[in-house]
């Protein structure tokens, strides 16, 4: 099946500081990603949708400014976390979807655990 | 409104016995489709089992079936002959119908609140 590759699989950072991660279809295009965000023992709450080569969606309540989102290809999705505070510490996922053929499923990366400290 | 509802926080079964998971769902688009997915402490998404809301028969794979119920708006999971490894959160998830071009919500999918399964030997 296809495969999304997120990395890192987790990151420590001071408070202030910025992190990206990145997500990656690995043998398909994909012209949208999805990035997730959820708290322990909690659903997946979407962030903002990517799209390739334009402006990602963000979902309502969703910093803009702070979550920067960057799809420069087909293949690689970034999300910053701009000026991390601890409040941010949360599991990050991406998805994709093969836009080619028929599957129907969206698939996910390894996701991301993050923490502020 | 919430569009996916898991109302199960948790469930438990015993090694062998099936166990059904349930999950309903609200939309008004003729057109969707409804996914399982078990998440184990890793954190990584895996997934199960995908219903069209157009499909007749109800999906199977492996020992996941999906007791699709159109009618009813559910949308339930069934494992037959639990395994210890199934131990582990599960989520219902929604993606409503393809917008046309330049649509945000195309294949965007929403989730459930999931249901924590242990399995006990």
């Amino acid at each position: 099946g296809a495969v999304v590759s997120q990395h890192p699989s987790w990151v420590i950072c001071k408070s202030g500081t910025s992190v990206k991660i990145e997500c990656r279809s690995l043998d398909f295009q994909a012209t949208t990603m999805f990035w997730y965000r959820q708290f322990p023992k909690q659903s997946l709450m979407l962030m903002a949708t990517s799209n390739e080569g334009s402006k990602a969606t963000y979902e309502q309540g969703v910093e803009k400014d702070k979550f920067l989102i960057n799809h420069a290809s087909l293949t690689l999705s970034t999300l910053t976390v701009t000026s991390a505070h601890p409040e941010d510490s949360s599991f990050y996922i991406c998805s994709a979807r093969d836009q080619r053929g028929l599957s129907t499923e969206a698939f996910f990366g390894q996701g991301t655990r993050l923490t502020v400290v | 409104a919430q569009k996916i509802t898991q109302t199960q926080p948790g469930m438990f079964v015993q090694e062998k016995e099936a166990v059904t998971l349930d999950c309903t769902y609200d939309t008004s688009d003729p057109s969707y489709g409804l996914f399982w997915y078990k998440q184990p402490s890793s954190g990584e998404m895996i997934f199960l089992i995908y219903q069209g809301s157009y499909d007749q028969q109800n999906a199977t794979e492996g020992r996941y079936s999906l007791n699709f119920q159109k009618a009813r708006k559910s949308a339930n999971l069934v494992i037959s002959a639990s395994q210890l490894g199934d131990s582990a959160m599960y989520f219902c998830a929604m993606r409503e119908g393809v917008r046309g071009a330049g649509g945000t919500s195309y294949g965007k999918l929403t989730f459930g609140q999931g249901t924590i399964l242990t399995v006990h030997p």
